[in-house]
This record gives structure tokens, C-alpha cells and sequence, in this order.
């Protein structure tokens, strides 16, 4: 089974915090991608990689960045967190074909206070 | 309104009965997969329908696509209290490069 885990379930942190929410998937997929959930918006893409250093904007990449220095860990990166990016985190994996199936890690409730 | 829209929002139904999901897109698409997320987790898939294929089972779970209409349903058969969970539609459109997700059907099922 395919196996994607995020380094933290619950994470509080203050206004203008740099965060890193880290993500690691056993399967050697090539794809990885970070979400964003809130409510009445659903998942929102911000950044997905394809291989690795290689990374490409979602819909809302405002205030993010991502790191894929290896292939099974991709990383997500708030530069100065703010209250307005408090949401549910989640990642995902896949193979090649960025339109196969996503296997999605537990998420990361991040608390930006 | 976005790409892959569930319908309805909420449905609450009492354990035995069968539960049926709608999801509706605009565009062309190469398939459409339907999720399942239990409360505070990650999503799980549950099954993928191609463009080419009218109907798939798994399980307790059937999934239509109709392209003519752009819609899909979900039916869960003899719901269980553990299919409690929001169930989200994804459309991985021919054009694009990934998938887009609805905002999700709420299932509630009462003992």
C-alpha cells in the first residue's frame, strides 16, 4: 500500500513565523503535490512537482514555496506565515501521469495565530 | 461554478439505505474520480471511471458517467454508519494537467 505522511498532525504558529510542513511518500512516485482545504472552498492545488528540484504553481501559490530535493519528500514552505493561510494542509502522491490516482496523506491543521 | 460540483451538500440517511451523489463538470475530460474523506483526515480513493466507460463497480459503490450530460453519480449501496464521511468528485480534464476537486457531498448515516 501506498504510504504518505506529513510530519505533523496539529501545528500552532505565530504571524510571521517561517513554517515547513514536510511530506514523504514510500512508493517512488514521481508526482507530489501540496493542497490547501478550507471550508466552502475545497482543495485547493498551490504547488505540485513532478520530479525531482522540478515544481510548478497551482492555483494560490501566494505566500508559498516548495522544496524537492529528493524524490520521496516535498516540502512546503510559508515564508512568513499569516492568519489567512490557517487552513488544512494536505499532500499527495501519484504517478507519471498527473491525472491517475492521488493518494493523500493524513493532513496538517496549521493554526496561524 | 467550478469544475466538479456535488450535489447534494449534506444528505443524511438511516443505516441500510442507499445513498446517491451527483457530481456535475463543464469541460472534456479524460476521467473522473470520486474520494472519500472521514472527518479531519486526507482523502481516500475509491474509484476511477475513464471517459470511455459508462458505469463501474466496486464493492457496495457504482459509479455512472454520463458525458453527454457531463455528470457522474455515486451510489453507496446498504449504507453503514462507517460511510460517514464527505465524498468528494475529482475531473481530470483532457486539456489540463491534473485534477480538479469539488467541494464535496457531506454523508451522514444514523444507526
Amino acid at each position: 500500500d501506498v504510504k504518505v505522511t506529513q510530519s505533523s498532525r496539529y501545528l500552532v504558529k505565530r504571524t510571521g513565523e517561517k513554517v515547513f510542513l514536510e511530506c514523504v511518500q514510500d512508493m517512488d512516485h514521481e508526482n507530489m503535490f501540496w493542497y490547501r482545504q478550507d471550508p466552502g472552498l475545497g482543495l485547493r492545488l498551490i504547488y505540485f512537482s513532478y520530479d525531482v528540484k522540478m515544481k510548478e504553481k497551482g492555483d494560490i501559490p501566494e505566500g508559498y514555496s516548495v522544496s524537492r530535493e529528493k524524490k520521496e519528500r516535498f516540502s512546503l514552505i510559508l515564508e512568513s506565515a499569516s492568519t489567512n493561510q490557517t487552513s488544512m494542509y494536505l499532500c499527495a502522491s501519484s504517478l507519471p501521469w498527473t491525472k491517475e490516482t492521488q493518494y493523500f496523506g493524513p493532513g496538517t491543521r496549521l493554526l496561524v495565530l | 461554478s467550478q469544475q466538479g460540483e456535488e450535489d447534494p451538500q449534506a444528505l443524511s440517511i438511516q443505516e441500510g439505505e442507499n445513498a446517491t451523489m451527483n457530481c456535475s463538470y463543464k469541460t472534456s475530460i479524460n476521467n473522473l474520480q470520486w474520494y472519500r474523506q472521514n472527518s479531519g483526515r486526507g482523502l481516500v480513493h475509491l474509484i476511477l471511471i475513464r471517459s470511455n466507460e459508462r458505469e463501474k463497480h466496486s464493492g457496495r459503490l457504482r459509479v455512472t458517467l454520463d458525458t453527454s450530460k457531463k455528470s457522474s453519480s455515486l451510489l453507496i449501496t446498504a449504507s453503514r454508519a462507517a460511510d460517514t464521511a464527505s465524498y468528494f468528485c475529482a475531473t481530470a480534464e483532457t486539456s489540463g494537467s491534473r485534477l480538479t476537486f469539488g467541494e464535496g457531498t457531506q454523508l451522514t448515516v444514523n444507526p
